[in-house]
């Protein structure tokens, strides 16, 4: 049973370009919505999260986007980097879990 | 700041070995989980722990598989007779409560031979 439905699987952008990530879930129990960023050979790491009572969140160049009623969330990376090139999990929260989206693969080419 | 730490980094082992894997969550983090990433996939919860019992636990999380606190810093996994299709990345996270946010270590590379 696949909870969270993340896409595109990969993207390639330009330095400077933006990067966008979309995930869709389906259990309405879920109440908190962290994206991870994952390097090759490293554990997921915390990027930014958002919870169902606000439609968006912005950390520096990335921003949350949270559309309740549509069951959909997405990830918009500004001004992206070759730093930024890295595995993207999606994920929801429910009962003591973390339910993870398939990852998106972003390249940012210089 | 504090991280979760995982031991071994790698562990190579025969079908039908045991192994245990390591963590050391962040020290006032209450909430311990275990998670799995078979290559190429996405990651997938196997328990959650609190209080010295398992509050949660996925299908995957079989009679083969189970979790410890020895002692007041470690949390274990432990795979009693291993598998080739246990071969994976295991996470360990930790959480304050269960509304914070979970962080996770670096992970286990498991290969079952």
């Amino acid at each position: 049973q696949q909870q969270v439905k993340q896409s595109p699987q990969s993207l390639i952008v330009q330095k400077g370009g933006i990067s966008i990530i979309n995930c869709a879930y389906e259990n309405t129990a879920f109440d908190y919505f962290p994206w991870y960023q994952q390097f090759p050979g490293k554990g997921p790491a915390l990027l930014i999260a958002i919870r169902p009572d606000v439609s968006e969140k912005k950390e520096g160049r990335f921003t949350i986007s949270f559309n309740k009623s549509a069951k959909q969330f997405s990830l918009h990376i500004m001004d992206s980097q070759p730093g930024d090139s890295a595995t993207y999990f999606c994920a929801a929260r429910g009962d003591y879990k973390l339910s993870f989206g398939a990852g998106t693969t972003v390249t940012v080419r210089a | 700041e504090p991280e979760v730490t995982q031991t071994p980094s790698h562990q190579v082992t025969q079908m039908g070995q045991e192994v245990i894997l390591r963590c050391v969550p962040i020290s006032n983090h209450l909430y311990f989980y275990w998670y799995r990433q078979i290559l190429g996939q996405k990651v997938e919860f196997l328990v959650s722990f609190y209080n010295n019992e398992i509050s949660e636990k996925s299908e995957i999380f079989d009679d083969q598989f189970s979790v410890e606190r020895p002692d007041g810093s470690n949390f274990t996994l432990k795979i009693r007779s291993t598998k080739l299709e246990d071969s994976a990345m295991y996470f360990c996270a930790s959480s304050e409560t269960t509304e914070e946010t979970q962080y996770f270590g670096p992970g286990t590379r498991l290969l079952v031979l």
